[in-house]
């Protein structure tokens, strides 16, 4: 296993709703990057967290947003839930920024109804 | 156009058989490139890393030609156990962000 673990594993909610996923990141990396990966597509890099700081965004609106924690483990928060938002969230964790391998927990699946 | 394309399959192949994975990227400035790997309803994982001078890792090959920026993986003897979605991945210069591919399903039958 990687070592990097995420909370919960399934969810439910309701459109409109909030959601928090939380990451642990694996011992002695500083980086997290959280993904969105829909059926049937590849994961769509959502931002990257390092040191507590955001380093990097993608596409994705404001109403994403995270936290990265002293300990590294970090927060994925979404906001007025959409239906698209069902997918799998991914995170990856690493050791600093550019050149080390990531490695990904199992992943939340969120599904909005 | 998508930074990365990968012909979706399935590639449906017998066990034993050989089946070749492409894959092209847009952004010339890309610097790394990997192959990860897929379960269902699983988390991807690092199967290898493709270099310019091509990389074997077993019975997977990585090709890489960063003139028409295309990679390529070729699986040899096919076990039932390559069942799989395989992603191609870029990454750009000092940043962590892997960009995906929607991934090629491989589906070895006896």
């Amino acid at each position: 296993e990687t070592g990097v673990t995420q909370s919960p594993t399934h969810l439910i909610k309701t459109r409109g709703q909030q959601v928090t996923l939380r990451c642990s990141s694996q011992s002695g990396h500083n980086t997290v990057s959280w993904y969105q990966q829909a059926l049937g597509q590849g994961p769509q890099f959502i931002f990257q967290y390092y040191r507590e700081e955001e380093n990097g965004r993608g596409n994705f609106p404001p109403r994403f947003s995270g936290l990265q924690f002293p300990n590294y483990s970090s927060e994925l928060n979404v906001n007025a839930l959409e239906l698209d938002d069902s997918a799998l969230y991914l995170c990856a964790s690493s050791l600093g920024v550019g050149g080390t391998e990531a490695f990904f927990g199992q992943g939340t699946r969120l599904t909005v109804v | 156009r998508k930074e990365v394309e990968q012909d979706p399959g399935p590639f449906n192949v017998p066990e034993g058989a050989t089946v070749a994975f492409n894959c092209t990227y847009s952004n010339s400035a890309s610097q790394s490139f990997f192959w990860y790997r897929q379960d269902c309803r699983k988390e991807p994982k690092l199967l290898m890393s493709v270099y310019s001078s091509g990389n074997e890792d077993g019975r997977f090959t990585a090709q890489l030609n960063r003139a028409s920026q295309y990679i390529s993986l070729l699986i040899r003897d096919s076990k039932l156990s390559d069942s799989a979605t395989y992603l191609c991945v870029v990454k750009g210069y000092n940043t962590d962000k892997l960009i995906f591919g929607t991934g090629t399903r491989l589906q070895v039958f006896p």
